[in-house]
Order: structure tokens, then C-alpha cells, then sequence
């Protein structure tokens, strides 16, 4: 079965420092997104991504957050200079159409800012 | 912001009976609603789904129940069976391409 994967499983990182998660969507969808989870919280959505650009974004989404799909497979997130608050599982997820409801999921991504 | 809200944050269940887990949300634009179940160190795995204009849908021993006028939906699991310990999130979507979701069940069915 086609499953979305995301590298690494585990990152740790010192506070201003910059982090780039990655993940490879299932081949032949076409709409990306990223959700995070700050442990004990909810999941909440980042961005989504199509066309090589950004569709919808949320607040959490600032300046400090990036978005690429730099090479047809891979579709990264980058946080430029991380700060404690932004620890938490971070999640990928794409859908071959528009409808959302449609995405499959990774497994996530922990991010650790020390 | 509690546009999608899971009151219960754990239930036990016995194996063989009902699981009855229940969601709320507050955005009236909100026309489609899913759960999603998800395992330790794993992402969230669709489980069902159900569009606003019906007010059931079943797949196999899982059932989604939608009420409208009360904001209401609820994910029946009949038989539950061990395998469906896990956490439950509820999610809503409406015009926007993005869910919204609740802050997730965890449901133990013991042997």
C-alpha cells in the first residue's frame, strides 16, 4: 500500500537553530500539507501546498516557516530559527485531489528544540 | 479555539461491547466530518467519514452518526475488539482545504 514517509523519524535541535523536515508524498497526488502536534495538544494544521505553491496557511505559519518542493518528490518544511515552543510531532500529509478528507498521513516527524 | 471539541479524553471499554465516542463542533460551515485513528509513534489513519447532508454512515463494525441541530456526531465501534485501543481524533472541514481537529479520545478495550 502507498504510504507517505518522513525523514527523520526523530530530530533534535538547539534553540535558533535551523531544522528541515522532509517527506515524500505518495507519488501521484498532487496537494501537500504539514499539521503539527504539540504533545498533549491537538493536531493543528500548518500549510498546504499545490502547484509549487502555497494554498492555505495558518496563523502558526509565519515568517520563520518555509515550505519547497525541490525536487518532484521530496516536499520540505524548514523552520529558520527555532524556539522551544515550536517541539512537537510534526506531520505530512497529501491527497491525489482537492478534498482534504481524501490526505493520507505520515508518521511524523518528532521535533526536540533544546 | 474549540471549533471541534472531544470531551472524554479516555474510555474504557470491555471487548465484545460498544465503543461510544462522541464529538462536538461549533463552526456551522463545517460540512464534512471524519475520525481518524491513530497508534503510538504512527500518524493519523482515515477510519470514516461522513458528509453534513447525510446523518449516518457505517463501515463494517463502524458507524458514524451525525446531528446536525445539535452539533453532533459520534463514532459507534460494535464489536470493539483489542486491536481498537487507540487515540481517536474527530476532524471537521468545510470550504477551506484543511481539517480541523478535536483534541483526540483515547480508547482502551481490555481483553
Amino acid at each position: 500500500e502507498p504510504e507517505v514517509t518522513q525523514t527523520p523519524s526523530h530530530q533534535v535541535t538547539q534553540m535558533g537553530q535551523e531544522v528541515i523536515l522532509r517527506c515524500v508524498p505518495i507519488s501521484n497526488h498532487l496537494y501537500f500539507y504539514w499539521y503539527r502536534q504539540i504533545l498533549g495538544q491537538k493536531v493543528e494544521f500548518l500549510v498546504s501546498f499545490y502547484n509549487n505553491e502555497i494554498s492555505e496557511k495558518s496563523e502558526i505559519f509565519d515568517d520563520q516557516f518555509s515550505v519547497e518542493r525541490p525536487d518532484g518528490s521530496n516536499f520540505t518544511l524548514k523552520i529558520r530559527s527555532t524556539k522551544l515552543e515550536d517541539s512537537a510531532m510534526y506531520f505530512c500529509a497529501s491527497s491525489v485531489g482537492t478534498r482534504v478528507y481524501e490526505a493520507f498521513f505520515g508518521q511524523g516527524t518528532r521535533l526536540t528544540v533544546v | 479555539d474549540q471549533q471541534v471539541k472531544q470531551n472524554s479524553p479516555s474510555l474504557s471499554v470491555q471487548e465484545g461491547r460498544i465503543s461510544i465516542l462522541n464529538c462536538d463542533y461549533t463552526n456551522s460551515m463545517f460540512d464534512y466530518f471524519l475520525w481518524y485513528k491513530k497508534y503510538p509513534a504512527e500518524g493519523p489513519t482515515f477510519l470514516i467519514s461522513i458528509s453534513s447532508i447525510k446523518d449516518k454512515n457505517e463501515d463494517g463494525r463502524f458507524t458514524v452518526f451525525l446531528n446536525k441541530s445539535a452539533k453532533h456526531l459520534s463514532l459507534h465501534i460494535v464489536p470493539s475488539q483489542p486491536g481498537d485501543s487507540a487515540v481517536y481524533f474527530c476532524a471537521a472541514t468545510g470550504s477551506a482545504r484543511q481539517l480541523t481537529f478535536g483534541s483526540g479520545t483515547q480508547l482502551t478495550v481490555l481483553p
